[in-house]
């Protein structure tokens, strides 16, 4: 089957740093996306992984270890504007870019 | 703005009716894919079209049906309506020839069904 879990909820405050974990079993992989919805919006496009490691976007940077199926979006000096829910996604071989999204992770930055 | 229009914003359907829902992709994109998202969820994923056939499926029954035209443009259609398809509709378009491409799948706004 496939599951993908993150968190539910999160708290930060402007100018901090947050982490947003991501872990994933998934029958096939070919990469993994981070998205940002606003509410009543369509998810945008953050980041994109394949290989093991880091890439660094900016304030966003996300990480990938296909070894333990996990992953973390990095977002760095917060802004209100970030207050949104950061969508987890696996790519899955079979049906071209098809996508199996986590349930989404709602941050909240107060400041 | 990421190209991608879907029709039409809102609808409100009586459970039974059935339902049409239009997607135009991203000029120059061949593929599109369609995700049903219930509230506090993340959007899951109902089937895929590449240059006008059906190219995956999720976990969806047979009532979801869909088309893709020669212009790339899609529609997803629901028969038999039920008070759990009551959901936002994304349409995602991208460009595919391979599957080991990073292609980004850009999101249209949604189509927001209530069914009553």
């Amino acid at each position: 089957g496939q599951n993908i879990d993150q968190p539910t909820e999160m708290t930060a405050t402007e100018g901090a740093i947050v982490q947003i974990n991501c872990t994933y079993q998934t029958s096939g992989f070919n990469g993994l996306f981070w998205y940002q919805q606003h509410a009543g919006e369509a998810p945008t496009f953050l980041s994109y992984n394949v290989l093991d490691g880091l890439e660094e976007k900016g304030r966003f940077s996300s990480f990938l270890s296909r070894s333990k199926g996990y992953s973390y979006l990095l977002l760095k000096e917060l802004q209100m504007k970030d207050s949104a829910s950061y969508l987890c996604a696996v790519r899955k071989t079979q049906a071209g870019t098809a996508l199996i999204f986590g349930k989404g992770t709602t941050l909240s930055v107060s400041s | 703005e990421t190209g991608v229009t879907q029709s039409p914003t809102h609808l409100i359907k009586t459970r039974g009716q059935q339902v049409t829902l239009r997607c135009s992709s991203q000029s120059g994109h061949n593929t599109v894919s369609w995700y049903q998202q219930a509230l506090g969820q993340g959007p899951q994923f109902i089937f895929q079209y590449y240059r006008e056939e059906e190219n995956g499926r999720g976990n969806f029954p047979p009532r979801f049906s869909g088309l893709q035209f020669p212009n790339y443009s899609s529609e997803l259609n629901v028969n038999a309506l039920e008070l759990d398809d009551s959901a936002l509709y994304l349409c995602a378009s991208s460009l595919d020839g391979q599957v080991s491409m990073n292609t980004e799948a850009f999101f249209g706004q949604g189509t927001r069904l209530t069914v009553v």
